[in-house]
């Protein structure tokens, strides 16, 4: 079973900068794209962007283009999601999301990660 | 961007009852939709992909329909365990788009 395993939980400052991991026990090469959801307290999903492994690919969504930045570890089969200018409404448990290539559901997520912003 | 739309916000049912809800795409996204039912401090689960498939293991009572701009998910049967809020999502070329969910009581 493919398991999808993410870092820890993080408290940082407004203005700061966060970096989540997310380790793809089992990955199987050149089938897969990972999505980055997160999602705020008592609110609902957002897409925040996609990261193709092999080629290192991504598309943001709008409202993350240029704070958020995804990255690959090959060596280590391990998903890096990078958000900066960090505020308090980036407070939420960020997921990653597992997609079949030619899919577009997920078929494997994270357990989550509660990053919160707070002075 | 495709803007998608959960009706109601919302439900509140008994046990046994057969519940509906709605998503609604902003545009034609052929059947590029997928519900997913999330309980709280859990990650969501995929139950139905492609506006209309049954993901694998996933109980009969479960059902979604739709094309285009309108789809609708149906529990035909409601049980204790299903309270939960469902959301839809639409994939367009690798971009996600999810409804703004539909949270259920009884």
């Amino acid at each position: 079973q493919v398991q999808l395993v993410q870092s820890g939980a993080e408290v940082t400052k407004p203005g700061a900068s966060v970096k989540v991991s997310c380790k793809a026990s089992q990955y199987t090469f050149s089938i897969y794209f990972f999505h980055w959801v997160r999602q705020a307290p008592g609110q609902g999903l957002e897409w925040m962007g996609v990261l193709d492994p092999d080629s290192g690919t991504t598309t943001y969504a709008q409202g993350f283009q240029g704070r958020v930045t995804m990255t690959w570890d090959t060596s280590t089969s391990t998903l890096y999601m990078d958000l900066s200018s960090l505020k308090s409404d980036d407070t939420a448990v960020y997921y990653c999301a597992r997609v079949p290539l030619g899919e577009g559901h997920v078929d494997s997520w994270g357990q989550g990660t509660l990053v919160t912003v707070s002075s | 961007d495709i803007q998608m739309t959960q009706s109601p916000s919302s439900l509140s049912a008994s046990v046994g009852d057969r519940v509906t809800f709605t998503c609604q795409a902003s545009q034609d996204i052929n059947n590029y939709l997928n519900w997913y039912q999330q309980k709280p401090g859990k990650a969501p689960k995929l139950l139905i992909y492609d506006a209309s498939n049954l993901e694998t293991g996933v109980p009969s009572r479960f059902s979604g329909s739709g094309s285009g701009t309108h789809f609708t998910f149906t529990i035909s049967s409601l049980q204790p365990e299903d309270i939960a809020t469902y959301y839809c999502q639409n994939y367009d070329n690798l971009l996600f788009s999810f409804g703004q969910g539909t949270k259920l009581e009884i």
